[in-house]
């Protein structure tokens, strides 16, 4: 079945520094991949989508210049926190849509980041 | 806001048959119904998807109401990996997906 590859699974690293994070659709084509956030016990909330070649559309309230978005290819997404802080710790968990199929999103296994 | 409602949380014992239900309606006749689950500290894992018609894979089976107002994931047998938060969603297929709070499925032995 489809297959989405998150990396890394988790990262500890001291306030200040700036973390990326890989989404990789291993077995089909993704012209658009979605990143989400989630607190614990709460529910995933959409951060932006992420679209090949263009620009990432983000949600109400997700700072752009904070979260940096990069889709250069139809496998690949990266969405690095830059300058992280205490606050942005959380799991971070990204999706893709195969392209040629009118189907379910599939979902990387997540990234735990824990801010010093 | 989420456009289905679940329960909170479901209880089943290992075994039985896992009945988790959702309501829609307000479902467009162009959206599909999606479950997911998560499993703790997991990516959510898609489990099934239906329009009208009732749908059964390896993991589960669907039930959709005639009306479509509503919806039942049926896990035939479940097992203690079933222990899970279970997402009920509505989706076109081209758009974001939003998540709700889900239903948390707790199988004992």
């Amino acid at each position: 079945g489809a297959v989405v590859s998150q990396h890394p699974s988790r990262v500890i690293c001291k306030s200040g520094t700036s973390v990326k994070i890989e989404c990789r659709s291993l077995d089909f084509q993704a012209t658009t991949m979605f990143w989400y956030r989630q607190f614990p016990k709460k529910s995933l909330m959409l951060m932006a989508t992420s679209n090949e070649g263009s620009k990432a559309t983000y949600e109400q309230g997700v700072e752009k210049d904070k979260f940096l978005i990069n889709h250069a290819s139809l496998t690949l997404s990266t969405l690095t926190v830059t300058s992280a802080h205490p606050e942005d710790s959380s799991f971070y968990i990204c999706s893709a849509r195969d392209n040629s199929a009118r189907g379910p999103q599939h979902f990387g296994d997540g990234t735990r980041l824990s801010i010093l | 806001d989420a456009k289905t409602t679940q329960p909170t949380s479901m209880d089943c014992a290992e075994g039985r048959a896992a009945n988790l239900p959702c309501n829609h309606s307000t479902i467009s006749g162009n959206e599909y119904v999606y479950w997911y689950r998560q499993i703790h500290s997991q990516g959510p894992q898609y489990i099934i998807h239906g329009l009208k018609n009732n749908e059964t894979n390896e993991m589960a089976s669907l039930i959709i109401t005639e009306d479509r107002k509503s919806s039942t994931l049926i896990l035939p047998h479940a097992t203690l990996r079933d222990t899970a938060v279970y997402y009920c969603i509505v989706d076109s297929g081209y758009s974001t997906l939003t998540f709700g709070k889900g239903t948390m499925l707790l199988v004992s032995p």
